[in-house]
């Protein structure tokens, strides 16, 4: 059984251009979620995807996007870049919904994206 | 609104029981969760409650819910070295699957 795993583990992109960061779910698990962690705080919560829709979304503006395939695998789309961007980008996956279980979630170690 | 605290650092001697504490504001969440978090690693979840739960405990782990007060704490007994890391307490909220995390707390386990 594989993790989840995230692509690139680190990346530097300056003020304005667009990044795509990917993710791949746990083996069975058909629901991602996408978290930025900013340096010294907790993960804040940027949208979820189940069965390639998008099932919830957090305080992020729209130049945040994200998509989610056939195989659960996602995407996660940051345009037009600022220099608050700079943050750990964690995906999680899980299975199911959180209101029909425990919700827990299995997190990818994430990445690192630096905005000068 | 959706707020989870938790204080910033905390600092045992090995041996010793560690215990964290969380605080958090919305009543209706039905899970709430401790996760762990090494140097430049992902969060790896050590353990939940159920919010109809008082107590739950897992080997060196025990997870004490008031939900009158909404205080959770995590106590580690036997604290180690390797214990060193970052704990957030997080609580799921019923938009979207989504789960709200505190700011951690810095767990440092002195020889």
């Amino acid at each position: 059984e594989t993790g989840v795993t995230q692509s690139p583990t680190h990346l530097i992109k300056t003020r304005g251009q667009q990044v795509t960061l990917r993710c791949s779910s746990q083996s069975g698990h058909n629901t991602v979620s996408w978290y930025q962690q900013a340096l010294g705080q907790g993960p804040q919560f940027i949208f979820q995807y189940y069965r390639e829709e998008e099932n919830g979304r957090g305080n992020f503006p729209p130049r945040f996007s994200g998509l989610q395939f056939p195989n659960y695998s996602s995407e996660l789309n940051v345009n037009a870049l600022e220099l608050d961007d700079s943050a750990l980008y964690l995906c999680a996956s899980s299975y199911g919904l959180a209101v029909t279980n425990t919700g827990e979630l299995f997190f990818g170690e994430g990445s690192r994206l630096t905005v000068l | 609104g959706e707020d989870v605290e938790q204080s910033l650092f905390l600092s045992v001697r090995e041996g010793d029981s560690s215990v964290i504490n969380c605080t958090y504001t919305d009543s209706s969440s039905t899970y709430l969760y401790w996760y762990k978090q090494e140097p430049g690693a992902g969060l790896q979840l050590l353990t939940y409650i159920f919010s109809n739960m008082d107590m739950k405990q897992d080997q060196r782990l025990t997870v004490l819910l008031n939900k009158k007060d909404k205080h959770l704490s995590l106590r580690i007994a036997d604290t180690q070295t390797g214990d060193s890391a970052i704990y957030f307490c997080a609580e799921n909220s019923n938009q979207g699957g989504k789960l709200i995390f505190g700011q951690g707390t810095e767990l440092s386990v002195k020889p």
